[in-house]
């Protein structure tokens, strides 16, 4: 099993370009979860998905923010327009779980994106 | 809502030694799971420990336990013949119904010869 895998592990951009995260969670998992990491904040939940649907978007902090899973197998994170302040390490997690059920979560390596 | 607290920014450690890293919880909720994860330097994280709440026994790995005290809501993590490549970020985490994990702030811990 290959893991949680994201893509790219690095990304420098521009502010005012469209970044565009990936995730390929683990075959079979029914859950992905997208996570943010910041000196300041710490990690925060941006978004989950549960059987492909979005469950819980509270965590997305603006519209310039977007996420979608189209299939089991692959989700994108998009910011557009990216700020410098969006600069952080973006993580996404995959779980096999029933709701409540507490099952084990996970991580991908995380993509470290830096707007300048 | 749930939250997280870990109390403890840093500690030091020296190798072979046993260290206790703190954590409590506020939740409503009476079935919950909590978690260990740790975040070394190649920033992957990597989950240490899992206990599920309506468990009284406290769950061990290797050198890895926790000291669970559900009434107090405290999950304390003890790692016992603490070795180099323990040194890392540990984070505290919890999830209830709603399968979203949130996380406390971390603890950094260094392990020193």
């Amino acid at each position: 099993d290959a893991g949680v895998i994201q893509s790219p592990r690095h990304e420098v951009t521009e502010m005012g370009q469209e970044v565009t995260l990936r995730c390929k969670p683990i075959s079979g998992h029914n859950s992905l979860f997208w996570y943010r990491q910041t000196m300041m904040r710490g990690l925060e939940l941006l978004i989950y998905f549960n059987n492909n649907v979005p469950i819980d978007d509270s965590g997305m902090p603006e519209d310039r923010f977007s996420a979608k899973m189209p299939n089991a197998s692959f989700s994108t994170l998009k910011i557009q327009p990216s700020e410098p302040r969006d600069s952080a390490v973006y993580f996404c997690a995959s779980s096999l779980a029933l709701i409540g059920q507490g099952g084990g979560y996970t991580f991908g390596s995380g993509t470290r994106l830096t707007v300048v | 809502a749930q939250t997280v607290t870990q109390s403890q920014p840093e500690m030091s450690v020296q190798e072979a030694e046993t260290v206790t890293l703190s954590c409590t919880y506020d939740t409503s909720e009476n079935n919950y799971y909590l978690f260990w994860y740790k975040q070394p330097p190649s920033r992957q994280m990597i989950l240490v420990i899992r206990q599920e709440a309506y468990k009284q026994q406290n769950a061990t790995e290797n050198r890895f336990s926790v000291n669970f005290q559900k009434a107090a809501k405290s999950f304390s993590l003890k790692i016992s013949d603490s070795q180099l490549g323990d040194t890392a970020m540990y984070f505290c985490a919890f999830t209830g119904t709603a399968s979203k994990l949130t996380f406390g702030t971390g603890t950094r811990l260094q392990v020193t010869l």
